[in-house]
């Protein structure tokens, strides 16, 4: 049974530049939901994704953006890096009438 | 603002030893409540999953919820040094498709 997978692993940007972060849920998963996780933090909800569509966001600016393709695979899009958004980025795959998720790896963005 | 909180630990308790560990939340039509193990430089692991008053049991662990104190709890029977991880409480609210955690309690378990 297939995992949630997220790549890249670790990414290094600098202040200004913009990331794309990828997600493939489990296996039978439709739904996508995106955290941030800073050291120390419990993870923080950034948006989720339903049948392709942004279902519920949570409080992070409009830098912050996504997509969901048909295959139910996700992107997280971070534009105009700041030095705050250095973070663990963190997939949660689920059912779109469960509430149980499942965590991806994570990605380690590190922004100097 | 919906709100999870736990005690930051760290928690120490000796090898065999039963471990609690503790989380409430602040909005009461809360409906789902669940409990994520996070070792360091690692995501987060389901580990149980709450849903009405009472207790339930999966093997080692049992969680406690306590809707009309808006109180859940999570037990570690026989704790093992494997067992050392953050404890991650997550909380689902009506009308809502996201968790909202607490920032966690560190546990580590002495041999």
């Amino acid at each position: 049974d297939a995992g949630v997978t997220q790549s890249p692993t670790h990414l290094i940007k600098t202040r200004g530049q913009q990331v794309t972060l990828r997600c493939s849920p489990k296996s039978g998963h439709d739904t996508v939901s995106w955290y941030q996780q800073a050291l120390g933090q419990g993870p923080q909800f950034i948006f989720q994704y339903y049948e392709e569509e942004e279902r519920q966001r949570g409080n992070f600016p409009d830098r912050f953006s996504g997509h969901q393709f048909p295959n139910y695979s996700s992107e997280l899009n971070v534009n105009a890096l700041l030095l705050g958004d250095s973070a663990l980025y963190l997939c949660a795959s689920s059912l779109q009438r469960g509430n149980e998720q499942y965590f991806g790896p994570g990605t380690r963005l590190t922004v100097t | 603002q919906k709100e999870v909180e736990q005690n930051s630990g760290p928690l120490s308790v000796p090898e065999g030893a039963i471990a609690s560990l503790n989380c409430t939340y602040s909005d009461r039509v809360s409906q789902s409540f669940f409990w994520y193990r996070q070792y360091s430089g690692k995501s987060p692991e389901l580990i149980m999953s709450i849903y009405s008053n009472g207790d339930k049991e999966d093997g080692r662990f049992t969680a406690q919820l306590n809707k009309a104190s808006q109180y859940v709890s999570l037990l570690i029977r026989d704790s093992q040094p494997s067992d050392s991880a953050t404890y991650l409480c997550a909380v689902w609210g009506a009308g809502s498709y996201q968790l909202t955690f607490g920032k966690g309690t560190k546990l580590s378990v002495i041999p």
